[in-house]
């Protein structure tokens, strides 16, 4: 089945130590999505890209970024994790704008 | 800022009951809204979505009403069933390739 995946699903860091969290599609949609979701809040978008096109929302905090390196792999780097980044994040898929988005079942990281 | 928002935090139903999750929004130029089903420990699951030239949507057991005047959104559950404990999430898009979701309420069915 067509899908939208992340790994790992949990991801245990240390301070200040880099993570980076992976997603994957097999929908062959142009948008994909990465949001950060912290317990019993909405999702809130930390960036996208349109195929190659990169477009960060303007509170993302420097500390994340990303990557994607063809149409089916996107990546979430963490450069220096803090206790603050504890989060469910969340990655999505769209074929376009106005179109659904497609959730992965997230990756929940924890930072020690 | 510009925001989605739901009226209610938690919403306590009767299995069999019909369940309505309010929302309202604040962006007049959002022309797209979906909801989305999330349960714990998952990703948001599409449920319904409705484009700002409709004000009604059906599906199987639920229901968009979408009211452009007032912004406000809703969801309808027939028949609400355990299955349907869940947080459900409202979100719009404003055709800037971004949802802007809000807050949720916790639906929690009774046996």
């Amino acid at each position: 089945d067509a899908m939208v995946i992340q790994n790992p699903r949990y991801q245990v860091t240390q301070f200040g130590k880099p993570v980076t969290l992976s997603c994957s599609q097999t929908l062959n949609h142009n948008v994909m999505y990465w949001y950060q979701q912290k317990s019993s809040q909405a999702p809130k978008l930390l960036f996208h890209y349109y195929d190659k096109d990169f477009n960060n929302e303007a509170d993302t905090p420097d500390n994340f970024q990303s990557r994607r390196p063809n149409t089916s792999f996107c990546f979430l780097d963490i450069r220096s994790p803090g206790l603050g980044d504890a989060a469910m994040y969340l990655c999505a898929t769209s074929k376009a704008a106005g179109f659904e988005q497609y959730f992965g079942p997230g990756t929940r990281l924890t930072v020690t | 800022g510009e925001s989605v928002g739901l009226h209610l935090p938690t919403l306590s139903v009767q299995e069999g009951d019909n369940s309505i999750i309010n929302c309202a929004y604040s962006n007049s130029a959002s022309d797209y809204f979906i909801w989305y089903k999330q349960e714990s420990g998952k990703g948001p699951q599409f449920i319904i979505d409705i484009r700002s030239n409709m004000d009604k949507r059906q599906g199987q057991r639920v229901t968009v009403l979408l009211n452009k005047t007032v912004k406000h959104l809703s969801l309808q559950i027939a028949a609400t069933q355990p299955g349907d404990s869940a947080v459900y999430f409202c979100a719009d898009d404003t055709g800037r390739r971004a949802l802007t979701f809000g807050s949720g309420t916790r639906l929690q069915v009774q046996p």
